[in-house]
């Protein structure tokens, strides 16, 4: 597999339940994110990983817990979601942190949430 | 506060036309700007990108025209294609990190 891969493709969970969103890079990156899209609004970024270590945490609630356990994997670890939170969560990840140079992203195709 | 406005937030253009994109900023520490398209059920991918020095980059039927002084910088797209039909986001990057427009919608009719 080539890029940046994310499962599930789609998710339906009750608020009280957990489940977690993944992540996988094959290109050799050091950084990896986690984005929140929803319709006609920007790309909202939820979470900064650079060299595994965790470099921005955009005030996202509590029960949205991000795990990077290495520089290829990305984890998002959801429990007692509301239904606000139903979106697209899309994975990326870039060589060097975006802030750096002229930093491509690249994106995953995303995990689409519906929370009941 | 959004960092990156973006305009139309949709708009159709017959197969042939000429799609434009505008996008508009307030902080001058921005220095690069790319565009990232998206098609349905897909992640966004960079399209073209621009730094502020330049006035204007091409890159097949895509181009960037770039205004520093009104803080503006719009995506022309040439000849549009029915394939050209997805979602535009421009952004803009400072020391920190990448801001994004709303996104703008376009479809082109055959």
């Amino acid at each position: 597999e080539t890029g940046v891969t994310q499962t599930p493709r789609h998710l339906v969970m009750g608020m009280t339940n957990k489940k977690s969103l993944k992540c996988e890079q094959h290109l050799g990156h050091n950084a990896m994110y986690w984005y929140k899209q929803s319709a006609k609004k920007p790309l909202e970024l939820m979470f900064v990983y650079n060299f595994k270590e965790q470099t921005e945490n955009n005030s996202v609630p509590s029960r949205f817990s991000p795990e990077c356990p290495n520089s290829s994997h990305l984890f998002l670890h959801l429990h007692t979601l509301q239904p606000e939170d139903s979106a697209l969560y899309l994975c990326a990840s870039s060589l060097t942190q975006s802030g750096t140079g002229d930093t491509e992203l690249f994106f995953g195709s995303g995990t689409q949430l519906s929370v009941l | 506060q959004q960092q990156v406005k973006q305009s139309p937030q949709s708009l159709i253009v017959q197969k042939g036309g000429i799609s434009i994109i505008n996008c508009a900023y307030e902080n001058t520490a921005f220095d690069y700007f790319p565009w990232y398209q998206q098609f349905p059920g897909k992640g966004p991918a960079l399209l073209i990108a621009i730094r502020p020095d330049v006035s204007e980059k091409k890159e097949g039927r895509f181009t960037i025209s770039f205004n520093k002084s009104a803080k503006q910088f719009s995506l022309h797209i040439m000849d549009s294609q029915p394939g050209d039909s997805a979602t535009y986001f421009c952004a803009a990057k400072d020391d920190y990190k990448l801001s994004f427009g709303a996104g703008t919608t376009v479809t082109v009719r055959a």
